[in-house]
């Protein structure tokens, strides 16, 4: 997907256990974002980092943190795993098209399972 | 809450005939919108853009409409394919490098 790679894919944890997300691009994008989806509620942004080191909280950062030591790499983690927290994760990095729309590039998703 | 969503949150379309998928936003604000297209186990991925100052957009097979006296924005398939069966996205960016998704349209396309 356009040089973005998430790991894990796939995940089940049990409640209460901390979990990290990895999001890494090859295309040295400054922007990264990690959107969750739900049923019947599209993407909805939890964090976004705009370069190393500098990131912003979404509209359902609770329960989430992120880091980004790199340009590369964008790390999301749940420090303690709810139910709740059941949900594809995807990643996605910022391009511009020739319009000036910011469009973005998202990864394939990972999909956590918490118990 | 959400600020972009969807009308129907399915479509079925005979193969062949042309598909329209709505959307409605509520801020005048948003520089662009944007149409994804989300496959069974893939990440969304990106059909077609309009900016806020034009009120017509064509790509290949698609066409997307934005009517911003309603606050209205569509996608048209022409002659829609089996391949043409996924999840369909509307999302619009104010200028700050994010962007707000609707829920999402299902198409479903009969043989």
């Amino acid at each position: 997907d356009a040089g973005i790679t998430q790991s894990p894919r796939h995940k089940v944890t049990e409640t209460g256990t901390p979990v990290t997300l990895r999001c890494h691009q090859t295309e040295n994008h400054r922007y990264m974002y990690w959107y969750r989806q739900d049923p019947g509620h599209g993407l909805r942004l939890i964090h976004y980092s705009y370069g190393v080191k500098d990131t912003d909280k979404g509209e359902v950062s609770d329960g989430y943190s992120v880091s980004r030591s790199k340009t590369e790499d964008f790390l999301l983690t749940l420090e303690s795993a709810t139910s709740s927290q059941t949900s594809v994760y995807f990643c996605a990095i910022s391009a511009t098209e020739s319009s000036g729309a910011n469009v973005l590039t998202f990864g394939a998703g990972s999909r956590l399972t918490v118990l | 809450g959400e600020s972009v969503g969807l009308h129907l949150p399915t479509l079925s379309v005979q193969e062949g005939d042309n598909s329209i998928i709505n959307c409605a936003y509520s801020n005048s604000a948003s520089d662009y919108f944007i149409w994804y297209k989300q496959e069974s186990g893939k990440g969304p991925q990106f059909i077609i853009d309009i900016r806020s100052n034009m009120d017509k957009r064509q790509g290949q097979r698609v066409t997307v409409l934005l009517n911003k006296t309603v606050k209205h924005l569509s996608l048209q398939i022409a002659a829609t394919q089996p391949g043409d069966s996924a999840v369909y996205f509307c999302a619009e960016n104010k200028g700050d490098y994010k962007l707000s998704f609707g829920a999402g349209t299902t198409v479903t396309v009969r043989a």
